[in-house]
């Protein structure tokens, strides 16, 4: 039982390039999330989706999209990253209100 | 919407002493506050948390007490050992945890002295 797997774990990308951050969870949870971590600050939610085929913003949308076409499976793409994105990526899942777990991150650097 | 302040940033207590984190929220309708461990390298780890029926909460070493009329609730760890050492955040949520996600207080390193 992995629980909340991120892949990749690390990436540099360069200005105005595009990827997708892929978040895996294996505990039938309905809720998932993403947040990133900057130093000094707390996580900020960046989408959630409350079910497959939903998704909603959070409270940092700008610059990122999201896809929950499965329900294990949560997306977050960045369409043409800029510097301001460097950032650490945390995806986390839950089911109803209980506890949200969360996955060890996606290091992302952007230059 | 939702504001969470977190104090001290920085908690450097010796080994065997206690520890208290404490946090305020802005938003009376929260009803949810988790607290969460995170090491370097790792995602955040549920330590402990409560909801708006209850005043505290304990597990072992770790407790954490709500004011709902304050807005504000606080972690205490006693008898701190060297693993206890990370950051620590605290959150909270108006749908129980569930659906809108969690607003996190910016973090406390916790560093145990020996």
């Amino acid at each position: 039982n992995a629980g909340v797997t991120q892949t990749p774990k690390f990436r540099v990308l360069k200005t105005g390039q595009s990827m997708t951050l892929l978040c895996a969870q294996d505990m039938n949870h309905e809720y998932m999330y993403w947040y990133r971590q900057d130093p000094g600050m707390g996580l900020r939610l960046i989408h959630y989706s409350v079910g497959e085929g939903t998704t909603a913003k959070g409270e940092v949308p700008d610059g990122y999209n999201v896809s929950r076409l499965k329900k294990q499976n949560f997306l977050l793409g960045l369409e043409s990253a800029a510097p301001s994105q460097t950032s650490v990526y945390f995806c986390a899942s839950s089911y109803g209100a209980q506890p949200q777990h969360f996955g060890d991150g996606t290091r992302l650097s952007i230059l | 919407g939702e504001n969470v302040e977190q104090h001290p940033s920085t908690l450097s207590v010796q080994e065997g002493d206690s520890a208290v984190i404490k946090c305020t929220y802005s938003d009376s309708a929260s009803n949810y506050f988790p607290w969460y461990k995170q090491e370097l390298g790792k995602g955040p780890q549920l330590i402990i948390d409560i909801r708006s029926n209850v005043g505290e909460k304990k597990d072992q070493r770790i407790a954490v007490t709500l004011n709902k009329t304050a807005k504000h609730f606080s972690l205490h760890i006693t008898e701190t050992q060297p693993e206890d050492s990370a950051v620590y955040f605290c959150a909270a949520s108006k749908s129980g945890g569930g659906a809108d996600g969690l607003t996190f207080g910016k973090g406390t390193h916790l560093i145990i002295q020996p």
